[in-house]
């Protein structure tokens, strides 16, 4: 089964301060899409950065940047100088061939001002 | 360009009931994806449809069923609902169904189902 894991259920971080966010996903394609979507209250979905599997070089939006390890499988998300904005649930996803988006359980991540 | 509208925004239903949930699609996308996110858990794909046919499904039962217009908007509709039903529902569009290499999906705000 295509699985993605979300292995903080919780974060916390001071205003200005960075954090990062860990997943980790199960696939035996070779070519595939991950993604970040951050879902605040208003409750949609936000797409945050995106990572082509084939590109070895990491994503980066801004603030947001990742740390992608395709041989262990692993697509963390880091956020620099965090904002009180920030605060949300945040999904890591991928799309393992032709299929539909995978979702992991989610990170919640509270901003501390 | 217009974004991913979903009504309504929450509504209760009773066990056994039906509903039909809607999502209108970004302007220039051709498919719509549903997904359920239950409470503390991250979204599950339900199913996809591209120009007005059904061209992927999760492991959902047959009680979920839906359609897709000419105008790519979409419903999904739920028979003889459980209590397990009660979710928030996104449904999100794309172009061509290839959210990953096209530029992504468009999520809407979701409609929140509360099965009592």
């Amino acid at each position: 089964a295509q699985t993605v894991t979300q292995s903080q259920p919780e974060m916390s971080v001071q205003e200005a301060e960075t954090v990062t966010l860990s997943c980790t996903y199960d696939t035996s394609e070779s070519d595939y899409y991950l993604f970040w979507y951050k879902q605040p209250p208003s409750r949609q979905m936000i797409l945050v950065i995106r990572q082509e599997a084939y590109k070895q070089q990491n994503a980066t939006e801004n603030r947001f940047s990742v740390n992608f390890q395709k041989a262990a499988k692993s697509f963390s998300l880091k956020i620099s100088d965090s904002q009180l904005g920030d605060a949300a649930m945040y999904f890591c996803a991928y799309i393992p061939g032709n299929t539909p988006l995978v979702f992991g359980k989610g990170t919640r991540l509270s901003v501390i001002a | 360009e217009t974004g991913v509208t979903q009504s309504p925004t929450h509504l209760i239903k009773t066990r056994g009931q039906q509903v039909t949930l809607r999502c209108s699609s970004q302007s220039g996308h051709n498919t719509v994806s549903w997904y359920q996110q239950a409470l503390g858990q991250g979204p599950q794909f339900i199913f996809q449809y591209y120009r007005e046919e059904e061209n992927g499904r999760g492991n959902f039962p047959p009680r979920f069923s839906g359609l897709q217009f000419p105008n790519y908007s979409s419903e999904l509709n739920v028979n003889a609902l459980e209590l397990d039903d009660s979710a928030l529902y996104l449904c999100a569009s794309s172009l061509d169904g290839t959210g990953g290499v096209l530029g992504g999906y468009t999520f809407g705000s979701g409609t929140r189902l509360t099965v009592v």
